[in-house]
C-alpha cells in the first residue's frame, strides 16, 4: 500500500495522559499536513510541513500540541495532558508542492 | 469566520437521481477547489478538483460547476448509486506560495435510496 499511513487507528486515553500519533506520507511527497475532524464537521487545519520545516501552525494548535517531521519523512503529533475536548479524528495528508493532498485513514482519539 | 459555506447539510435522492451540493467561498485568493468523499471511519478521498480558470470539469459521473463572479461552486453526481452514499466535503486553498492548507466546508451527508 503506497498511500498515507497513520498509526494507531484508534486510541483511548485517560484525561491528563500524553498521546503520540504517527503519520507516514506517500514517499515522494514533500508536504505533510495535520488536520482535526470532530463529529459532523469538516477537517480543520492544524499544521503543515514542507520537508522537515514546520511552515504554519493554526491557532487551534495549543501549546499542549507539538508536531515534528524529522528528516522530512514521517511525522508525529503529540498531545500532552489530554482533555476531553481533544477527542476527535486526527487526519494526516501529504502532497507534492502545488498538487492534490491525499489523506490517511486517521487516528480516532477518545479521551475518557 | 467560516470561509467556505456548504449546503445542504443532508440530502436524500433516489437511485439514478442527480444530487447537487453547493459551496460558497469568501476569500478571493483561493485558487484551487477540490471535493472530497468520506465514508464512516475513513479519511477523506479526493474526488475531483477545479481551478478558477474553467467553469466546468467532468470526471466520470462527477461534475464541478464553478462561478467565479458569484464565488460559488457545486458538485453534481450523475446517475447516483447507493454506493455513492457518503459525506461530501468541498474545500478551497491557495496553491501558489506557501499557504496551501485546505479550508473545508461543513459537509453534506448524501443518502442514495433504491
Amino acid at each position: 500500500d503506497t498511500g498515507v499511513s497513520q498509526n494507531p487507528r484508534h486510541k483511548i486515553t485517560k484525561r491528563g495522559q500524553n498521546v503520540t500519533f504517527r503519520c507516514d506520507p506517500i514517499s515522494e511527497h514533500n508536504r505533510l499536513y495535520w488536520y482535526r475532524q470532530t463529529l459532523g464537521q469538516g477537517p480543520e487545519f492544524l499544521t503543515y510541513f514542507q520537508n522537515e520545516a514546520q511552515l504554519e501552525k493554526s491557532r487551534l494548535l495549543s501549546d499542549r500540541f507539538s508536531a515534528e517531521r524529522p528528516k522530512g519523512s514521517f511525522s508525529t503529533l503529540e498531545i500532552q495532558r489530554t482533555e476531553q475536548g481533544d477527542s476527535a479524528m486526527y487526519l494526516c495528508a501529504s502532497s507534492l508542492l502545488g498538487a492534490e493532498a491525499f489523506f490517511g485513514q486517521g487516528t480516532r482519539l477518545t479521551v475518557v | 469566520q467560516q470561509q467556505v459555506k456548504q449546503s445542504p447539510q443532508s440530502l436524500i435522492v433516489q437511485k439514478g437521481g442527480i444530487p447537487i451540493i453547493n459551496c460558497a467561498y469568501e476569500n478571493t485568493a483561493f485558487d484551487y477547489f477540490p471535493w472530497y468523499q468520506q465514508f464512516p471511519g475513513k479519511g477523506p478521498a479526493l474526488l475531483i478538483a477545479i481551478r478558477p480558470d474553467v467553469s466546468e470539469k467532468k470526471e466520470g459521473r462527477f461534475t464541478i460547476s464553478f462561478n467565479k463572479s458569484a464565488k460559488q461552486f457545486s458538485l453534481h453526481i450523475m446517475d447516483s448509486q447507493p454506493g455513492d452514499s457518503a459525506t461530501y466535503f468541498c474545500a478551497a486553498s491557495i496553491v501558489s506560495g506557501t499557504a496551501s492548507k485546505l479550508t473545508f466546508g461543513t459537509g453534506t451527508r448524501l443518502q442514495v435510496t433504491l
